[in-house]
């Protein structure tokens, strides 16, 4: 049973441009949340998605946006990179229950220069 | 405002030492509680969590974790450490879809 999976491992992309991060869910997963992951920081919530929706948002500015697919997979698009946004970015994938608990894929390592 | 607080940023340890790494939280409400690790290089893995119940929550690897409502802590423990345990933990906090991180504590143990 692959867990949750993460494409691509890492990407170099310029100030101004736009990304999109990929994420597979854990097999019988529903809810796909996203995290940006500093360096030397903590994962901060970046927002979740259930039934294709968005239902969760973290204080993320709107060049953050996402997609859940009919089959629970998910994207993460930035536009306008700024070098801020240097980040490991982390998907994790969950069910209704427990609570709480989520599975994360490895992360995808973005640089913006 | 709710947030989870890890006191200690870094933890150096020898190894067969035992640890506690602590964590706090504010919250006006009921909350889940979890520690997760992460080994370099590599995603994050859930070590133990607490939903309800038992106050002492045992985990994967040998570690454990107490919950105290009157202190609003949830530090882990575990007895005897081993090289393998170095990595960084997190203490992370669970309401309504709202999941916190705390900024996480790096183990290190030594030989």
């Amino acid at each position: 049973d692959a867990g949750v999976t993460q494409s691509p491992t890492h990407l170099i992309k310029t100030r101004g441009q736009q990304v999109t991060l990929r994420c597979s869910p854990k097999s019988g997963h529903d809810t796909v949340s996203w995290y940006q992951q500093a360096l030397g920081q903590g994962p901060q919530f970046i927002f979740q998605y259930y039934e294709e929706e968005e239902r969760q948002r973290g204080n993320f500015p709107d060049r953050f946006s996402g997609h859940q697919f009919p089959n629970y997979s998910s994207e993460l698009n930035v536009n306008a990179l700024l070098l801020g946004d240097s980040a490991l970015y982390l998907c994790a994938s969950s069910t209704g229950t427990p609570a709480g608990e989520q599975y994360f894929g490895p992360g995808t390592r973005l640089t913006v220069t | 405002a709710q947030s989870v607080t890890q006191l200690d940023s870094q933890v150096p340890v020898f190894e067969e030492a035992p640890v506690e790494l602590r964590c706090n939280y504010s919250s006006s409400v009921s909350v889940y509680l979890f520690w997760y690790v992460q080994y370099p290089n590599q995603g994050l893995q859930l070590l133990l969590k607490y939903l309800s119940g038992s106050t002492l929550v045992k985990g994967i690897n040998g570690f454990e974790a107490e919950f105290n409502k009157s202190q609003t802590s949830f530090h882990l423990r575990k007895p005897s450490v081993h090289i393998s345990d170095t990595a960084e933990y997190f203490c992370v906090f669970y309401n309504n879809n709202d999941m916190r991180f705390g900024a996480g504590t790096r183990l290190t143990v030594k030989p």
